[in-house]
């Protein structure tokens, strides 16, 4: 299995743009989409961007994905932080080997 | 509305075993695979368990490979983990959730999760 690596935590202010990364140590990171779910506190994962950059109905357009294969990362993107964007964010893709993998969560903290 | 409801976590001895229960409503429960992912107190999602929409294919994490077991009952609409020789590794919160996809073998993902049922491994 593969590994993704996203930083601990994040932080930044209200309005401002924020950039979470995701990297994947072996093979290439376009050979199967990533996801993005959001955690709050003691609440349940929810989807906010799938297969590299659709959003699921409801979630802002402020929030948007990518990736990019000379970095082999894929990236989150928020912007126009608010208050409630405050939460861990996990990448996932999924191995070839009918395995899924998450990366470790990154914590957004919104100052 | 998807609605997936766990329950079945309790505090459990080393060493014991415990099934998890998931029930599902809002959508057609046969026409998808379904999860088991679990996150230890303080710490990521951990995918566990895979299942297709017939029960056919299954896939396991090296973690729990030989330990658990998934199935489903597509007439109770549910999903089961019999999970047996627990050690306080196994201590986590445990979802279900549901795949994009009927079949395994997808690059697919979770679009609806469950609130969780809490295991606890404990003497």
């Amino acid at each position: 299995n593969f590994i993704l690596t996203q930083p601990h935590s994040v932080s930044e202010s209200p309005g401002k743009t924020v950039t979470i990364s995701c990297t994947r140590d072996t093979g290439s990171i376009a050979s199967n989409h990533v996801q993005w779910y959001q955690q709050r506190p003691t609440s349940a994962p929810t989807n906010v961007i799938f297969e590299d950059n659709e959003r699921p109905s409801g979630v802002p357009d402020r929030f948007s994905g990518s990736i990019d294969s000379s970095s082999n990362s894929a990236s989150l993107t928020i912007s126009g932080l608010r208050t409630e964007d405050e939460a861990t964010y996990y990448c996932q893709s999924y191995d070839s080997n009918n395995h899924w993998v998450f990366g470790g969560g990154t914590k957004l903290t919104v100052l | 509305e998807v609605q997936l409801v766990e329950s079945g976590g309790v505090v459990v001895q080393p060493g014991g075993s415990l099934r998890l229960s998931c029930a599902a409503s809002g959508f057609t429960f046969d026409d998808y695979a379904m999860h088991w992912v679990r996150q230890a107190p303080g710490k990521g999602l951990e995918w566990l368990s895979l299942i297709s929409w017939d029960g056919d294919d299954t896939s396991y994490a090296d973690s729990v490979k030989g330990r658990f077991t998934i199935s489903r009952d597509n007439i109770k609409n549910s999903m089961y983990l019999q999970m047996k020789s627990l050690s306080s590794e196994d201590t986590a919160l445990y979802y279900c959730a549901k795949d994009t996809f009927a079949a395994a073998g997808i690059s697919s993902y979770f679009d609806h999760w469950g609130q969780g049922t809490l295991v606890t491994v404990s003497s």
